[in-house]
């Protein structure tokens, strides 16, 4: 198993540009949730899903969208780019009923410029 | 409002000893609390958790204490080896709810 994949690993974006952010899960997982991580303030989610067709938002949802059709995918857009989305983000799965314990993909690294 | 605060940003200590990472936090309906280790350029894994009707677990060389009247946890590593040196966040959870409220995270240094 791959576990959870993101793509691109990095990424430089002007203002006012559009752009997805890919994850992917193959553990089966139904709880799947984007983060983004900026210094000094931890991880902070940004929207999550707990099945397809379901979606939430998280404490930053400002700015972005998210979708979800099927089990494995969970796009994440930024419609606008802003300078202030420039971050590392992070997906994360898990089961439903052991979503504390949550299983990180590796990042992209975004720059808004 | 930081609900998770990990008030030392590094932590150096030597192979072999000690490592002891700290956590507060205010939020008294929080009752399940995780920690996680972070590599540079990798995703954060789960390292290990606690309850609150727990103030201990114990995992291999990972223990967990959590003190509730002082809304305090701390994670002690023994003994620290070089592999541990990664950024440590901790994460506080409500019961009732999905969102894990994380710290800023603490850099482990374990110096050979």
């Amino acid at each position: 198993n791959a576990g959870v994949t993101q793509t691109p690993k990095f990424h430089i974006l002007k203002t006012g540009q559009s752009m997805t952010l890919q994850c992917a899960q193959d553990m089966n997982h139904g709880y799947l949730s984007w983060y983004r991580q900026d210094p000094g303030m931890g991880l902070r989610r940004i929207h999550y899903s707990v099945a397809a067709g379901i979606t939430d938002k998280g404490e930053v949802p400002d700015g972005y969208n998210v979708s979800r059709s099927n089990t494995e995918d969970f796009p994440l857009r930024l419609e606008s780019a802003a300078p202030s989305q420039t971050s590392v983000y992070f997906c994360a799965s898990s089961s439903l009923q052991g979503f504390d314990e949550q299983y990180f993909g590796p990042g992209t690294r975004l720059t808004v410029t | 409002d930081q609900q998770v605060k990990q008030n030392s940003p590094s932590l150096s200590v030597q192979e072999g000893r000690i490592s002891i990472l700290n956590c507060d936090y205010t939020n008294s309906m929080f009752d399940y609390f995780l920690w996680y280790k972070k590599y540079p350029a990798e995703g954060p894994t789960f390292l290990i958790s606690i309850s609150s009707i727990k103030d201990k677990n114990e995992d291999g060389r990972f223990t967990v204490f959590l003190n509730k009247s002082a809304k305090h946890l701390s994670l002690h590593i023994v003994p620290s080896q070089p592999g541990d040196s990664a950024v440590y966040f901790c994460a506080g959870k409500e019961t009732s709810g999905s969102r894990l409220t994380f710290g800023e995270g603490t850099q482990l240094t374990v110096n050979p």
